[in-house]
């Protein structure tokens, strides 16, 4: 079954340090997504992203966050400057449409920790 | 606006014995439902969804989730629980109204332990 991959699955870093966090969404999906999880809390939405631009973002996703997908087969986020408060599991998704009901597919997460 | 509620945050039952895992929603709108499941350092990996069409839903591994509108609640069931299927589930509901539906909006989810 295909998947969507995340690298690296566990990062730490200082806080103030640029961080880029990869996935590989499954190859014929056409939307994307980047939620994330910080310990004890739920699973947040962070952004959506469909013909090289975003389609909609939450309150979270910042100045300090930025989305790309420079090739034909990666997406990216982008941290800028991070906070320790950025600690959390990243989560990248994709789905074939963006109709409703759709089924989002997630990768196994990217752990990040802000030192 | 959306939300979800999941009422457990934890579940414990004997292998062999019936699951239930309780959720209920807030909706301006008629929503999409689903039910997610994360084993440990796993991905979350899509049990089974509600989009209006039949009310008693069927997923994978024998679980299934009933729309109840009037409870405003998507129960998920398992008649028999396996030792397999320990891990933690979230109830999530669609955050937006018709086109884009990537907002989701998870429940704090409800780690289900299964004894031997």
């Amino acid at each position: 079954e295909p998947e969507v991959t995340q690298t690296p699955s566990h990062q730490v870093t200082q806080m103030g340090q640029e961080v880029i966090l990869r996935c590989v969404p499954i190859s014929n999906h056409l939307y994307f997504y980047w939620y994330r999880q910080i310990l004890g809390q739920k699973v947040e939405f962070l952004v959506s992203f469909y013909n090289n631009e975003i389609s909609e973002k939450s309150e979270i996703f910042d100045d300090q966050f930025s989305v790309e997908r420079p090739d034909g087969s990666n997406f990216t986020l982008k941290i800028r400057s991070t906070k320790l408060e950025d600690s959390a599991m990243y989560f990248c998704a994709s789905s074939a449409t963006g109709a409703s009901g759709n089924t989002i597919y997630f990768g196994e997460g990217s752990w990040l920790t802000v030192v | 606006a959306q939300s979800v509620t999941q009422l457990d945050s934890h579940v414990s039952v004997s292998e062999g014995t019936p699951v239930l895992l309780r959720c209920n929603y807030s909706s301006s709108y008629s929503p999409s439902l689903f039910w997610y499941v994360q084993h440990p350092n796993k991905g979350l990996q899509l049990l089974l969804k509600y989009t209006s069409a039949a009310t008693l839903v069927k997923g994978i591994n024998g679980f299934e989730a009933e729309f109840k509108k009037s409870e405003t609640s998507f129960h998920l069931t398992k008649p028999s629980a396996h030792m397999s299927d320990a891990a933690e589930y979230f109830c999530v509901v669609s955050g937006n109204y018709g086109g884009s539906q990537g907002n989701l909006i998870f429940g704090k989810g409800t780690k289900l332990s299964v004894k031997p």
